[in-house]
C-alpha cells in the first residue's frame, strides 16, 4: 500500500518568514495530494490540492509543487502569521479515493 | 450544511464497555471514512464505505472494531470490549467522488478516553 513520508515534525519560523513542509510518497498510481491543516481541537481542513497532471498551485500565500519523477511533494507558506500555527498533514490519494496521510508537521510562528 | 457531525464530542469509558461512535456524513456525499488519530500514529484510516457498501476495512485493528452504515446519512463505529489503547481521537470524513478524487470533509472528531 501507500506510504507517505513528512518532513519536518515541528518547524518554528519567525512571523513574516516562510515555511517548507515535505513529503515523500511510495505509489507511484497516486494522482491526488492534498494538504490539510488541523488547529486544536478540530478536524483537519482541506487547505490547498495538487493533482498528478499540474506540478504548481498556488493560492495566495500557500503553494505547493509535485515532483512525480521522484514522488515528493511540498507545502509552502510565505509571509508566514501567528494565525497560521497548527498541525499541517499532506496526504496521498490514488483511484481507490482513500488517502494516506502523512505524520503531521506541527508549524509555530513566533512574533 | 452543518458539515459532518460527530456525536458524542468526547467519551470516557470504563475498560470492558461496549464504545459507539456515530457519524452523519454530508448530505449527498457518497464516500464516508473513519480514522483515528493518536500520537505515535498519526490519522490512520480503519475503514471506507462508498454508497453504504464497506469497501475496504484492513485499516480495522482488531475484531473488536465494527462499523455499519445501514443509509446515507448514518454510520457508527463500535468498539467490543473497549481496552485502555483505543483511547484516541476518532474521526469521521466524507466526500463525494467525481472523475477523480476531491476534498475529503472532517468532522470534529470524537475523543474517546478508555480507563
Amino acid at each position: 500500500g501507500e506510504n507517505v513520508e513528512q518532513h519536518p515534525s515541528t518547524l518554528s519560523v519567525q512571523e513574516g518568514d516562510s515555511a517548507v513542509i515535505k513529503c515523500t510518497y511510495s505509489d507511484s498510481a497516486s494522482n491526488y495530494f492534498p494538504w490539510y491543516k488541523q488547529e486544536l481541537g478540530k478536524g483537519p481542513q482541506l487547505i490547498i490540492d495538487i493533482r498528478s497532471n499540474v506540478g504548481e498551485k498556488k493560492d495566495q500565500r500557500i503553494a505547493v509543487t509535485l515532483n512525480k519523477t521522484a514522488k515528493h511533494f511540498s507545502l509552502h507558506i510565505t509571509e508566514t502569521q501567528p494565525e497560521d500555527s497548527a498541525v499541517y498533514f499532506c496526504a496521498a490519494g490514488g483511484t481507490a479515493s482513500k488517502l494516506t496521510f502523512g505524520t503531521g508537521t506541527r508549524l509555530q510562528v513566533t512574533l | 450544511d452543518a458539515g459532518v457531525i460527530q456525536s458524542p464530542r468526547h467519551e470516557v469509558t470504563e475498560m470492558g464497555q461496549e464504545v459507539t461512535l456515530r457519524c452523519k456524513p454530508i448530505s449527498g456525499h457518497d464516500y464516508l471514512f473513519w480514522y483515528r488519530q493518536t500520537m505515535m500514529r498519526g490519522l490512520e484510516l480503519l475503514i471506507y464505505f462508498n454508497n453504504n457498501v464497506p469497501i475496504d476495512d484492513s485499516g480495522m485493528p482488531e475484531d473488536r472494531f465494527s462499523a455499519k452504515m445501514p443509509n446515507a446519512s448514518f454510520s457508527t463505529l463500535k468498539i467490543q470490549p473497549s481496552e485502555p489503547r483505543d483511547s484516541a481521537v476518532y474521526f469521521c470524513a466524507s466526500s463525494k467522488r467525481r472523475r477523480m478524487n476531491t476534498e475529503a470533509f472532517f468532522g470534529q472528531g470524537t475523543r474517546l478516553t478508555v480507563v
